[in-house]
């Protein structure tokens, strides 16, 4: 099946500075989708972007379909932007195949 | 009530009980999915239901058996668990198409002793 990689595994930051974060597939998608696991556990829906660019305040997304990834860029971070980031493709199975996640720290 | 509710939060359960997971989606889609999430792996898809049909049965053991009784509701029927099984349950809903776009519930914590 589809292998998704992202990466860095784990991040730590200052309160303000900028950030991206990488997800890479190994074969063409239909959807991908970014998500923010919060420490309680829900999942919130980041973006659903299988090409181009969005943006939704201080995230931006970019996917590269043709090169197999995608990119979340979070700018002036917030200690509540804490959390797991995960990157989820739809390929050829027909069934959202998730990432490992990036572990985010935002320190005050 | 808004989005993919699932209860209960928690929950702990013996080997020899059992239970059930409940989910409810108010977004008006019409596919219901069951994910788990054990620790430091990836989240795995168990079961989809789309308008109200099994279609999609990851290999899961038979100790975990779902039910959709309509397009609004979800459930995951727990017994004879194993300690194994521990994880966070993750229920998730969709419009019926591909490729879908998933909005998940809050999950259920589960502990198996």
């Amino acid at each position: 099946g589809i292998q998704v990689e992202q990466s860095p595994p784990d991040l730590i930051l200052q309160e303000g500075a900028n950030s991206t974060l990488r997800c890479n597939f190994s074969d063409s998608v239909n959807n991908l989708q970014w998500f923010h696991q919060n420490p309680w556990g829900q999942l919130i829906n980041l973006f659903y972007i299988p090409s181009g660019t969005k943006q939704n305040g201080r995230l931006s997304a970019t996917t590269v379909a043709t090169e197999r990834y995608s990119l979340l860029y979070i700018s002036s971070s917030q200690t509540t932007d804490s959390g797991v980031y995960f990157c989820a493709v739809w390929g050829s199975a027909r069934q959202l195949t998730f990432g490992s996640g990036t572990q985010l720290t935002v320190l005050p | 009530e808004t989005g993919v509710t699932q209860t209960p939060r928690h929950l702990v359960m013996g080997m020899t009980n059992k239970k059930s997971l409940k989910c409810e989606q108010h977004l008006g889609h019409n596919a219901m999915y069951w994910y788990k999430q054990s620790a430091k792996k990836p989240l795995e898809l168990m079961f989809v239901y789309s308008l109200e049909e099994r279609v999609e049965n990851n290999s899961v053991p038979s100790r975990f058996s779902p039910e959709c009784p309509n397009s609004s509701h979800l459930f995951l029927h727990l017994h004879t668990l194993q300690p194994e099984d521990s994880a966070l349950y993750l229920c998730a809903s969709s419009y019926q198409g591909t490729p879908p776009e998933l909005f998940f519930g809050s999950g259920t914590q589960l502990s198996v002793l």
